[in-house]
């Protein structure tokens, strides 16, 4: 079946330039996640939606970054005036449900990623 | 400061040994905590989620224990195979609620034959 997909795979921007990622997550998912690897480091969590609400954005390193999930499925991550430091892999994730916690935990599923280089 | 520890550097062992990795966190209390492997160039793939009341837990050739004295998590792959070679990363979610997750820098690992 069809996993999580984000587009492009690779993207070369000048710094200064706007771009945009798109993850489509599995169908159905209500959760999604977006993270920001840097080489050689773990993912870290930038923004979080439950179907077209996001309602965590507290990982956004600045308010360059801007997530959108406007019908609850696609979802876009807009980064403005990109600068060397965002040079990073972007993952994308979905989970089924909604809720978490021990007793509900719903396992994320990651696309493949995006590495966004910034020269 | 709240942090997750992984060995840093490189774990080399021959095939069909145990390999052994570390987890350790400072000032989170979570309810659980989660192994993933992470293949060059692809996203994290779960593996397996231990509870706080869980000492362990098996999945086929894997093994996950959690000391929540300790603070720490060991993750065992027996039998290893030149296949097991990956990044092994551990996350927690602190705040117990939607599985925001909080990752290690991972352990990368390589079996030789």
């Amino acid at each position: 079946g069809a996993g999580v997909s984000q587009s492009p795979r690779y993207k070369v921007a000048k710094r200064g330039q706007d771009v945009a990622l798109r993850c489509d997550p599995i169908s159905g998912h209500v959760s999604l996640f977006w993270y920001q690897q840097a080489l050689g480091q773990g993912p870290e969590f930038l923004t979080y939606f439950q179907n077209e609400a996001q309602l965590d954005k507290s990982g956004l390193p600045s308010d360059r970054f801007f997530a959108e999930r406007p019908e609850g499925s696609v979802s876009t991550l807009k980064i403005q005036r990109t600068q060397q430091e965002d040079s990073a892999v972007y993952l994308c994730a979905s989970s089924l449900g909604a809720s978490g916690g021990v007793s509900s935990y719903n396992e994320q599923f990651f696309g493949p990623g995006t590495r966004l280089t910034v020269l | 400061s709240q942090k997750i520890e992984q060995n840093s550097e490189a774990l080399n062992i021959q095939e069909g040994k145990t390999a052994t990795l570390t987890c350790n966190y400072t000032n989170y209390s979570p309810a659980y905590l989660q192994w993933y492997r992470q293949d060059p160039g692809r996203g994290p793939v779960f593996l397996l989620l231990i509870r706080e009341n869980e000492k362990e837990k098996r999945k086929e050739r894997l093994k996950v224990t959690f000391d929540t004295t300790l603070k720490q998590s060991l993750f065992h792959i027996t039998a290893s195979q030149p296949a097991d070679s990956a990044t092994y990363l551990c996350a927690l979610d602190p705040s117990g609620g939607y599985n925001k997750l909080i990752f290690g820098a991972g352990t990368r690992l390589a079996v030789h034959p």
